[in-house]
């Protein structure tokens, strides 16, 4: 059984340019939630997908986009990129939303590098 | 706005020496404490889920136990490969969906 698994695993990108991350939810799951971990600190919400819509969001900027596709995957935008969105970029999926007691699993996670 | 803090901030100890690690939350309505293993540049590795003051759960030479205010994760005689950062997470019971709120972790050093 495949767990959560993420592409690519390292990036480094130029300030100004846009990137995007995928992710893909361990079987059987239907909800992703993406975060980011700035180092030393612990992982912070960005938003959750579910059902192909975007259900809930943290304190984020318009400049964090994202997509689900029917088969549950997910893609993260990152436009106009600044120094400060070096971190590394974890994937969870989890079943369902709101009223189920699901773990969350995490996926190995995108190093990006701004420079 | 819900709150996570983990003490201490790192610990050494020696093979065999036990020891626990702290997380005190502040939450509206707590519908789950979730703690995680992370090994350096990888993601959060699932360990625990408690959901309610009282409840304890067991992992090889983990325990992880919860009240109103704070969980804690013993260590019972740990090894070398025991070494990681831990993270506590909160997930609140109204309005938070799947949504986890994280402390900073605690870096554990187990040392021969």
């Amino acid at each position: 059984d495949a767990g959560v698994t993420q592409s690519p695993t390292h990036l480094i990108k130029t300030r100004g340019q846009q990137v995007t991350l995928r992710c893909s939810p361990k079987s059987g799951h239907d909800t992703v939630s993406w975060y980011q971990q700035a180092l030393g600190q612990g992982p912070q919400f960005i938003f959750q997908y579910y059902e192909e819509e975007e259900r809930q969001r943290g304190n984020f900027p318009d400049r964090f986009s994202g997509h689900q596709f029917p088969n549950y995957s997910s893609e993260l935008n990152v436009n106009a990129l600044l120094l400060g969105d070096s971190a590394l970029y974890l994937c969870a999926s989890s079943l369902g939303t709101g009223g189920t007691n699901s773990e969350a699993f995490f996926g190995q996670g995108t190093r990006l590098t701004v420079v | 706005e819900d709150q996570v803090t983990q003490s201490p901030e790192a610990l050494r100890l020696q093979e065999g020496e036990s020891s626990s690690l702290n997380c005190s939350y502040t939450v509206s309505g707590l519908r789950g404490l979730f703690w995680y293993r992370q090994d350096p540049g990888k993601g959060p590795e699932f360990l625990f889920t408690l959901y309610s003051a009282g409840e304890e759960k067991e992992k090889e030479r983990l325990k992880a136990t919860l009240t109103k205010k704070e969980s804690f994760l013993h260590i019972t005689a740990p090894k070398p490969e025991d070494s990681a950062t831990y993270l506590c997470a909160v997930r609140r019971v109204t309005g938070g969906g799947n949504k986890l709120t994280f402390g900073t972790g605690t870096q554990l050093k187990v040392e021969l």
